[in-house]
């Protein structure tokens, strides 16, 4: 599975979108980016995940390039429990997940 | 749905003792995951199962850690003899058959050797 890059951290403002970014330049045709994120001391939640293009659910929105070498994870309007690691992940004919150090949001009041 | 169980959530134990881990995957679920989270190495995967059946154990780390699948709804991690090092919080996910599809986690079980 390709290798992804994302910020060591960021802060985001509460009620404001939160944008988080990924990058995955060496993503294959059949790779799908998906996204997770670990709040403090619980497992990991699958948030959303794409192929090409752009999708939506009631947590977020993926917007993937056309290009597909990088991504970003929309929270259109963060809260505090929206403070968590997020994870970009790309993933292919793999069954597990391969995790990445991850972007710290810490969303402020 | 209760969601993946896993236990104990806690365990505290010293050097050289056994430990089991438990998990308890969604029902329906044929695809069970056991992945060890340390500040040092993040997450990783040890072993996954599909159908009961160990599928890639190749991250297990030595022959100390074993883990098994007796049927659908019960798996085990067990660590004998435990090590400071092995230290960590072990999750449990599952997932169904279709390639794509979402793996749920469970809360963890926060292991302290001492």
């Amino acid at each position: 599975d390709a290798k992804t890059t994302q910020p060591t951290s960021m802060d985001c403002a509460e009620g404001r979108a939160a944008n988080l970014p990924c990058n995955h330049s060496t993503i294959s045709g059949n790779e799908y980016v998906y996204w997770y994120r670990q709040i403090h001391s619980q497992g990991p939640q699958y948030i959303i995940h794409g192929l090409k293009n752009n999708e939506t659910n009631e947590m977020a929105s993926l917007i993937i390039t056309e290009d597909r070498k990088s991504s970003t994870l929309i929270l259109p309007h963060a809260t505090l429990r929206d403070t968590a690691v997020y994870y970009c992940i790309v993933r292919g004919s793999a069954r597990q997940l391969t995790f990445g150090s991850g972007t710290q949001l810490t969303v402020l009041p | 749905d209760a969601g993946v169980i896993q236990s104990p959530r806690h365990e505290v134990t010293e050097m050289g003792q056994e430990v089991t881990l438990r998990c308890k995957p969604i029902s329906g679920h044929d695809y069970l995951f056991w992945y060890r989270q340390t500040m040092m190495r993040g997450l990783e995967l040890l072993i996954y199962f599909n159908n009961n059946v160990p599928i890639d154990d190749s991250g297990m780390p030595e022959d100390r850690f074993s883990a098994k699948m007796p049927n659908a709804s019960f798996s085990t991690l067990k660590i004998q003899p435990s090590e400071p090092r092995d230290s960590a919080v072990y999750f449990c996910a599952s997932s169904l058959t279709r390639l794509q599809e979402t793996q749920y986690f469970g809360p963890g079980t926060r292991l302290l050797v001492l």
